[in-house]
């Protein structure tokens, strides 16, 4: 069955510190995976894609890794600001006829307090 | 600047009425969707439409219908809203192919009393 899980389910940390959110997936075939921000009362953004042969990307203050072989990725931020309060959302691409089925994680919730 | 926009952000309908979301994008997307948030899950599919008239059911379709008459306007129905249908409703659409990003409304968010 095609899943994607994300932990922790919800975090809070101090302004400035860093943090790690984690996104295990089983969806086959792969075709890419996001990472979206989903303000409270917004619809998602899309933060970084990264396809098979893609580690890493950096956007910003935002690096996201991708282990296809384990099919694990990670999203790091660095130096948190109180906007990046949030729900982040693990968001894995399969092959579909259509073009890109996506399969959602549930999202970690982050609060970041000052 | 891509633009998704949804009828509504707040709605309150009562058990049995027949609900209208609308949803319309400026970009020429081929594709929209509509999917629903529920705390603790993940967006689920409950419809999609790859072309003009065209759709087709995704995960959860049942208790839904949609419409789409014009390219940049796809409508979700509620034929007869239940309390389980209370939730955040969210709309997207994105150009055909698998690396295109699919970009979302701001959701509205239905209570069925």
């Amino acid at each position: 069955k095609n899943q994607v899980e994300q932990s922790p389910q919800s975090l809070i940390i101090l302004e400035g510190k860093n943090c790690t959110l984690q996104c295990n997936y089983t969806v086959s075939p792969f075709s890419n995976l996001r990472w979206y921000k989903q303000d409270t009362g917004r619809g998602p953004v899309s933060l970084t894609i990264m396809t098979f042969s893609e580690n890493t990307k950096s956007n910003g203050r935002y690096t996201a890794t991708l282990d296809a072989d384990t099919k694990q990725s990670s999203l790091h931020i660095t130096a948190s600001q109180l906007s990046d309060s949030a729900s982040y959302i693990c968001v894995v691409s399969g092959i579909w006829e259509y073009g890109n089925k996506l399969v959602f994680g549930a999202g970690t919730i982050l609060r970041v307090k000052s | 600047d891509v633009k998704v926009t949804q009828s509504s952000r707040y709605l309150v309908k009562r058990t049995g009425e027949k609900v209208f979301l609308e949803c319309v994008q400026d970009m020429d997307h081929e594709n929209m969707f509509w999917y629903r948030q529920d705390p603790g899950l993940g967006l689920r599919l409950i419809y999609f439409s790859y072309d003009v008239k065209m759709k087709e059911k995704g995960d959860i379709p049942e208790g839904y219908s949609v419409s789409r008459e014009k390219k940049e306007r796809f409508s979700l129905i509620l034929e007869s809203a239940s309390t389980n249908q209370t939730s955040m409703y969210l709309c997207a659409s994105s150009f055909p192919g698998l690396h295109y990003e699919q970009y979302f409304g701001p959701g509205t968010r239905l209570t069925v009393t």
